[in-house]
């Protein structure tokens, strides 16, 4: 059974970087797509963009010049940093499995609540 | 970007009712649409995918039909464990985007 598992600060700064990693369990990160979506307290969710085991990456145009997604195979671990992060940045953060090369998430992480408060 | 307007924000029902929840696109998705259900403090969980195939170990009583810009979920007979949140997607133009959710409460 595959697993995620978000890590990283719960508390950022306006305007720092917002960096979370994905650690993948109990399959390989290779042949798949990674994805991270977000959360904001009692609202609904938005894509941030996905990341293909070999490196290829697709960001929402409304993040695109903030965010970076990387991946290491070698540690079955994908990251996400956002930057200049502002109030309107808190959210939960998941990390996702897409089914297949399909648009669907299969499997999720269970969310890591970040809060950007000076 | 493709905007998925669910016109429900809360269904109230009881158990043993059927469900029947709503999402229009504002442009065409073809039927690259999914339904996914969240509990409260859980990520959600996929139900539907293109529009009408059931994920795997999802319940027969869920159901999904439309194509286009019209689709629905169908709950056929509501259990306890029903009671959630229901967002459909849509991944037929990038960014992929979800609708803003509907709450089914129990009555």
């Amino acid at each position: 059974q595959v697993q995620l598992q978000e890590s990283g600060p719960g508390l950022v700064k306006p305007s720092e970087t917002l960096s979370l990693t994905c650690t993948v369990s109990g399959g390989s990160i290779s042949d798949y797509y990674w994805s991270w979506i977000r959360q904001p307290p009692g609202k609904g969710l938005e894509w941030i963009g996905y990341i293909y085991y070999s490196g290829d990456t697709n960001y929402n145009p409304s993040l695109k010049s903030r965010v970076t997604i990387l991946i290491d195979t070698s540690k079955n671990q994908f990251s996400l940093r956002l930057s200049s992060v502002t109030a309107a940045d808190t959210a939960v953060y998941y990390c996702a499995r897409r089914l297949g090369t399909s648009g669907w998430i299969d499997y999720w992480g269970q969310g890591a609540l970040v809060t950007v408060s000076s | 970007e493709i905007v998925l307007t669910q016109s429900l924000a809360t269904l109230s029902l009881s158990p043993g009712e059927r469900a029947t929840l709503s999402c229009r696109a504002s442009q065409s998705v073809s039927s690259y649409l999914a339904w996914y259900q969240q509990k409260p403090g859980q990520a959600p969980r996929l139900l539907i995918y293109d529009a009408s195939n059931r994920a795997t170990g999802i319940p027969a009583r869920f159901s999904g039909s439309g194509s286009g810009t019209d689709f629905t979920l169908t709950i056929s007979n509501l259990e306890p464990e029903d009671f959630a949140v229901y967002y459909c997607q849509q991944r037929s133009n990038w960014p992929w985007t979800f609708g803003q959710g509907t709450k089914v409460e129990i009555k």
